[in-house]
């Protein structure tokens, strides 16, 4: 079955570096999300994409966060200057086209440590 | 605006017991709901969603889930359990017709006890 798949798994950065989180989505998936979820707290939605621009983001997702489809495949988070709160796992999900109870599938998380 | 309520972050069953998962939601439209699951060091898998039609909705490992609209829930059952179900259970809801986001429950840790 079609998977959703995430480089790194774990990615350790000092604060202030910039880090970019990568995913493939499944390949006729259209729609694109990133979530976090910060050491027991809940999975927090931060930003969907759609033909090429945001469709939705959340408070979370600020200026220092950006998103690109740089080609085909890839899907990227960027962070440009990282804080220690940032420490989280990031969860990339796409969904297919069609119909709208189409489900996320999610890939496996990076695993974000800020020091 | 939608939220889901999962009261409680533990739950412990022995094997072959009935596992209940209790999640209710709120939802300003009609709303799409689904359970995940996520194993240690692992994704969110879907278990089972609810869109229209049918209100009992069956999953993949044996678990299924009642969509009761009067009460707002989506609880999640499984008769017998298994140790292989023991894992983290996320209930999330999308509001209907729309690309929309998940609202994700903080989740439910359940154990099987052998």
């Amino acid at each position: 079955e079609p998977e959703v798949t995430q480089t790194p798994s774990h990615q350790v950065t000092q604060m202030g570096q910039e880090v970019i989180l990568r995913c493939v989505p499944i390949s006729n998936h259209l729609y694109f999300y990133w979530y976090r979820q910060i050491l027991g707290q809940k999975v927090e939605f931060l930003v969907s994409f759609y033909n090429n621009e945001i469709s939705e983001k959340s408070e979370i997702f600020d200026d220092q966060f950006s998103v690109e489809r740089p080609d085909g495949s890839n899907f990227t988070l960027k962070i440009r200057s990282t804080k220690l709160e940032d420490s989280a796992m990031y969860f990339c999900a796409s969904r297919g086209r069609g119909l709208q109870n189409q489900p996320q599938h999610f890939g496996d998380g990076t695993r974000l440590s800020i020091l | 605006a939608q939220s889901v309520t999962q009261l409680g972050s533990h739950v412990s069953v022995s094997e072959g017991a009935l596992v209940l998962l209790r999640c209710n939601y709120s939802s300003s439209v009609p709303p799409y709901l689904f359970w995940y699951v996520q194993y240690p060091n692992q994704g969110l898998q879907l278990l089972l969603k609810y869109t229209t039609g049918a209100t009992l909705v069956k999953g993949i490992n044996g678990f299924e889930a009642e969509f009761k609209k009067s009460e707002t829930s989506f609880h999640l059952t499984k008769p017998s359990a298994h140790m292989s179900d023991a894992a983290e259970y996320f209930c999330a809801v999308a509001p209907s017709g729309a690309n929309s986001k998940l609202t994700f429950g903080k989740g439910i840790t359940l154990s099987v006890r052998p």
